[in-house]
């Protein structure tokens, strides 16, 4: 399985403000996924990852809200713009194994709170 | 799109005995069925998963069956331990599309009491 890492771990950010989640694999892989996950619920995607290509956002979902980078096959940042309370969630990046492309391993995750 | 429905929500179980958790999907063309634990504090970890041409797998004292024709897939952990403690997904997909898109269910709150 591929070794994911997320940075920063939790945050505790002000109405308003920006912040930038990191994601970081020790191993090439076409795509990552990220994913938020509100309290006590479950898991949505909110966008696909392609590197060298605009990330593809699901329904719900806009760019300027969270903006996606991808500059290399080992790493991407999410970004939550002009955030607000309903923003507080566990964000999660995952990423397909390179053998079986339908498995997915997920990252450790960041808690943000929006004060 | 997909719908993936679980129950229960919260499952309480004595330590030693078993504990089965019951997902069903809408979609017929979903062919992959991930299940993932998540400790508090975690990121939710794959801890078994079966494709749909095959009916059950089995990892030591966890177990999974699906069922395509009714559309449900069930995970069955046995002899219970206080580290099974945690949160269960399942989910399901269609594979084998490289931008494979895992539609979760809402989870499980398992707790193994002592």
């Amino acid at each position: 399985s591929a070794v994911i890492s997320q940075k920063p771990s939790r945050d505790i950010c002000q109405r308003g403000t920006s912040l930038t989640i990191q994601c970081q694999v020790d191993s090439q892989v076409t795509m990552m996924f990220w994913y938020r996950q509100q309290p006590g619920q479950s898991l949505t995607l909110i966008a696909t990852a392609n590197q060298g290509s605009e990330a593809t956002y699901e329904s719900g979902f806009v760019i300027d809200k969270f903006p996606i980078s991808r500059p290399n096959l080992t790493f991407s940042t999410l970004t939550v713009s002009n955030m607000s309370p309903e923003d507080s969630s566990i964000y999660l990046c995952s990423v397909p194994t390179s053998g079986r492309r339908d498995t997915q391993y997920f990252g450790p995750g960041t808690r943000l709170t929006v004060l | 799109g997909e719908n993936v429905e679980q129950h229960p929500s919260t499952l309480s179980v004595q330590e030693g005995d078993s504990a089965v958790i019951k997902c069903t999907y809408s979609d017929s063309a979903s062919n992959y069925f991930p299940w993932y634990k998540q400790e508090l504090g975690k990121g939710p970890q794959l801890i078994i998963d079966i494709r749909s041409n095959v009916g059950e797998k089995k990892d030591q004292r966890i177990a999974v069956t699906l069922n395509k024709t009714a559309k449900h897939f069930s995970l069955h952990i046995t002899e219970t331990q206080p580290e099974d403690s945690a949160v269960y997904f399942c989910a399901a997909s269609k594979r084998p599309n490289a931008g494979n898109m895992l539609t979760f269910g809402g989870g499980t709150r398992l707790m193994v009491k002592p």
